[in-house]
This record gives structure tokens, sequence and C-alpha cells, in this order.
């Protein structure tokens, strides 16, 4: 079975423009959670979705928005990019339906503002 | 709001022998989960061992253990035998087991592990 699969592993991006990111979770998952990951504030939680809708979020501003599609991939955009953007941001999926299941994750993706 | 923290930003083991790592959380609740993930250089969170805060028996996997302390909210995970494969940033997780909220982890800030050999 294939693990969680993000692309791109590695992205720069200058201040100012939108980044979007791809999550394809294992086959059968359908729950798909976003993290982002700092050296200063740690692993912090984005949102997560389930069957195409946003079932939870975290506390960021309005420029961090995601979808999910039918097949259960994901995307996570940011628009209006700010240097504190840059972190190493790493999608979760799961079946979504036990409150202690495991969530896999993926190797994340490393996107770095200039 | 639930808080995580691990007070040893990085810790260091010899091979083969035993280390624990600490974690304390704070939570209103009374029904939750708590995690230890490894994320190694690969940059892949991987998930060591779980706990379930209704069951007193403390979990258990091959070589790593968990002391988990309802009452004090505390967490730690002991690894046994050391290995170099060990060597990771390790973080401890608070996942609440209610309402809409669960699928949300709260992580630790991780403590690096070094192994040496």
């Amino acid at each position: 079975k294939a693990g969680v699969t993000q692309t791109p592993r590695y992205l720069i991006k200058t201040r100012g423009q939108q980044v979007t990111l791809s999550c394809s979770p294992i086959s059968g998952h359908r729950s798909v959670s976003w993290y982002q990951q700092t050296p200063g504030q740690g692993l912090q939680f984005l949102f997560e979705y389930f069957s195409e809708t946003q079932r939870n979020k975290g506390n960021f501003p309005g420029r961090f928005s995601g979808r999910q599609f039918s097949n259960s991939r994901s995307e996570m955009n940011v628009s209006t990019l700010e240097l504190g953007d840059s972190a190493l941001y790493l999608c979760a999926s799961s079946t979504g339906t036990t409150t202690n299941e495991k969530l896999f994750f993926g190797s994340g993706t490393q996107l770095s503002v200039l | 709001a639930q808080t995580v923290t691990q007070s040893q930003p990085e810790m260091s083991v010899q091979e083969a022998e035993t280390v624990t790592l600490s974690c304390t959380y704070d939570t209103s609740e009374s029904d939750y989960y708590l995690f230890w993930y490894k994320q190694p250089p690969s940059r892949q969170m991987i998930l060591v061992i779980r706990q379930e805060a209704y069951k007193q028996q403390n979990a258990t996997e091959n070589r790593f253990s968990v002391n988990f302390q309802k009452a004090a909210k505390s967490f730690s995970l002991k690894i046994s035998d050391s290995q170099l494969g060990d060597a990771a940033m390790y973080f401890c997780a608070y996942r609440s087991a209610m309402g809409g909220s669960n699928y949300k982890l709260t992580f630790g800030k991780g403590t690096l592990l070094t192994v040496n050999p």
C-alpha cells in the first residue's frame, strides 16, 4: 500500500506570491489534516478535511486555505506569502472514523519564502 | 486549550543504554489520547506509541514504553537498549477524544535524541 505522498518536496517562492501544496492520502483514507512545522513555533495544526468538508480548523489567518477532492486528495493554498510562512508543511491521513486511530504522515513540503 | 510541554530540548544516550524523555500536558478533559512520534532526518513523522487516558496500564511497544501518570498529567517515554536508528526528534502529542476536535493533534516542541556509539 502506498504511503502518504506530498508534492512538491521543496518549493521556493518570493513574498507576495501564492503557493499550492498537494497531499495524496493512503488509499481508502478519507481524512487529511495539515500541519505547519517551524523551528520557533513547532508543529501547529492548520486544518482537517473529511469527505471534502473542512471538519476542524486551527488558528491561522485566512491566507491559508485548503480543499479536498472526491478522491480524498487535498490541496493547501497560501496566498500573499510572507517570510514567516517559511516552514515544513506536513499532511497526515487516516480513515477519519475512529477517535484513537493512527495518523500516517507524509514527508512534507519544505517551503522557503524569500 | 490543551498544551503539551517537553522540557528537554536535547538528550543523548549511549548505544544499548536506556533513556527517558519527559512530557507534561495540560487539559481539563477526562478522555483523550497521548502519542509519541519520532521524526528522523527524512522528516516523516512515525508513530512510536500511543496511550488511551482511560487505560491505567502503561503502553508498551517492544523497546519503547511509557510512564503515564494521569493525575500528574505526565507522559514520559522510555527507550530501552537504545540503537543508532533511534536518533531522531521525538514529539509528544495530545488528541482529545471529544467532539469535533478529535482529529487535531497538539504537539510539544520536541526533544532531539542523539545516540552515541
